[in-house]
């Protein structure tokens, strides 16, 4: 069974400032993991995803997130934030290879941009 | 290129009534995936299809069922409602089943709402 926890149901940060939204995970199999994004009365879109290899990864709008195996982490980092970013993020994990199993996702972080 | 398209967009049903939602994936994809989104809750996975067949079923009673048609757009069935399906319902398309989960584009919702 795999399972996702986002810490902070909210966070709020000033705009230009850093941007980290928490993600550890649980998997018993090796893990692809996932960040998306989901502005008002709108669907899901992909930020990023790790799924083999350099386990630091970019994704879109400046985003990034390093997985570590040990802290069974994948945080979500922005140098600096913009008021675009104020949305839902959420961090997921899949069975490694895919399958049919689904995505778990988290519970989502709200992100506040403060001007 | 048109992306993942559902209808309605918003539907209102009573308790015990039936309802269809619909999905049209990205043109070539072959899987249609299904996820019910709980206000302030991550989506949670309740089917995957593809080439007609379902390969994947997360934990939803019976009550919900789908299918997937020869142009590989899907229907979602939710039979005798209840107030605690009042949902955003959204749908996923990918190329095929296999490592699907790297890359599903999803729609923006169909909001259902039981009274």
């Amino acid at each position: 069974a795999q399972s996702v926890t986002q810490l902070g149901s909210h966070v709020s940060v000033s705009e230009g400032a850093l941007v980290l939204l928490r993600c550890n995970y649980s998997s018993s199999v090796p893990p692809y993991l996932f960040w998306y994004v989901q502005y008002p009365n709108q669907g899901l879109q992909l930020l990023l995803k790790y799924t083999t290899g350099a386990t630091l990864v970019k994704g879109i709008n400046g985003f990034e997130a390093e997985f570590k195996k040990s802290e069974t982490s994948f945080h979500l980092t922005k140098p600096s934030a913009h008021m675009s970013d104020a949305a839902e993020y959420f961090c997921a994990v899949s069975k490694s290879g895919g399958g049919a199993d689904g995505l778990t996702f988290g519970k989502g972080t709200h992100l506040i941009i403060q001007p | 290129d048109a992306g993942v398209t559902q209808s309605p967009t918003h539907l209102i049903k009573t308790r015990g009534q039936q309802v269809t939602l619909r999905c049209s994936p990205i043109s070539g994809h072959k899987s249609v995936s299904w996820y019910q989104q709980v206000l302030g809750q991550g989506p949670q996975f309740i089917f995957q299809y593809y080439e007609k067949e379902e390969r994947g079923r997360g934990n939803f009673p019976d009550r919900f069922s789908a299918r997937q048609f020869p142009n590989y757009s899907s229907e979602l069935n939710v039979n005798a409602l209840l107030l605690g399906d009042s949902a955003l319902y959204l749908c996923a398309s990918s190329l095929a089943p296999t490592r699907s989960n790297e890359k599903l584009f999803f729609g923006s919702g169909t909001q259902l709402s039981v009274l």
